[in-house]
């Protein structure tokens, strides 16, 4: 079974610039995730998909980050414009489904970004 | 809201040690455990959950005991191998969507 995929696996861009991330989850996956994980920290939740729709985006900068997840499949996470603070890597996980107890969460292996 | 917190590291034990690392945390309601790893260079991968208070997650010679009177989800291991070296995260899921709340994550170093 394929995992979760992501793109691209290193970025560095200056502060200002827009930057993209792209996510494939594992085939049959309702639920997506998006996390950030900066350095020396566990990952932080910033949105939760079930299928195309947002469950949770209660912890997404909005003024600058926005993600969608089309047809309820893949998923991008945008920055614009990006700041130092964002130096992080981004996670991207799938679960089969958000509402069950105990459900798996399945990560893909991170796009590390670096905000000069 | 939520919340996670495990031991501070780094953790350096020599192989075939006995590891601990304490993982405490606070919830409403009847969260779930689980137990995290990220080798080097990888991504996260589960290791051992628990769903429900006395239960035990066990994986790769891991366990860790869901104690709800001490709200503890403690790694353990009897005899670590260089392989083990990682870093660990303790998490939850709780609430009505099961969000993932992460503790800081333990970096752990076996020496041959």
């Amino acid at each position: 079974e394929a995992g979760v995929a992501q793109s691209p696996r290193y970025k560095i861009i200056e502060k200002r610039q827009s930057v993209a991330f792209w996510c494939n989850p594992i085939s049959g996956h309702a639920t997506l995730y998006w996390y950030q994980q900066i350095l020396g920290q566990g990952p932080k939740l910033l949105i939760q998909f079930q299928n195309n729709g947002v469950v949770d985006d209660s912890q997404l900068p909005k003024d600058r980050f926005s993600a969608e997840r089309l047809k309820g499949v893949d998923s991008t996470l945008k920055i614009q414009p990006a700041k130092l603070e964002d130096s992080a890597v981004y996670l991207c996980a799938s679960s089969l489904d958000r509402l069950a107890r105990g459900e798996t969460q399945y990560f893909g292996p991170g796009t590390r970004l670096l905000v000069l | 809201g939520n919340s996670v917190t495990q031991m501070e590291g780094p953790v350096t034990l020599s192989e075939e040690a006995f590891l601990t690392i304490n993982c405490t945390y606070t919830a409403t309601g009847y969260p779930s455990l689980f137990w995290y790893v990220q080798y080097p260079g990888e991504g996260l991968q589960l290791l051992l959950k628990a769903t429900k208070a006395d239960d035990k997650g066990s994986n790769k010679g891991f366990e860790a005991t869901y104690r709800k009177e001490t709200t503890s989800f403690h790694l353990e291991k009897g005899s670590v191998q260089v392989s083990d070296s990682a870093v660990y995260f303790c998490a939850l899921a709780g609430g009505s969507n099961y969000k993932l709340t992460f503790g800081k994550g333990t970096l752990l170093t076996v020496n041959p």
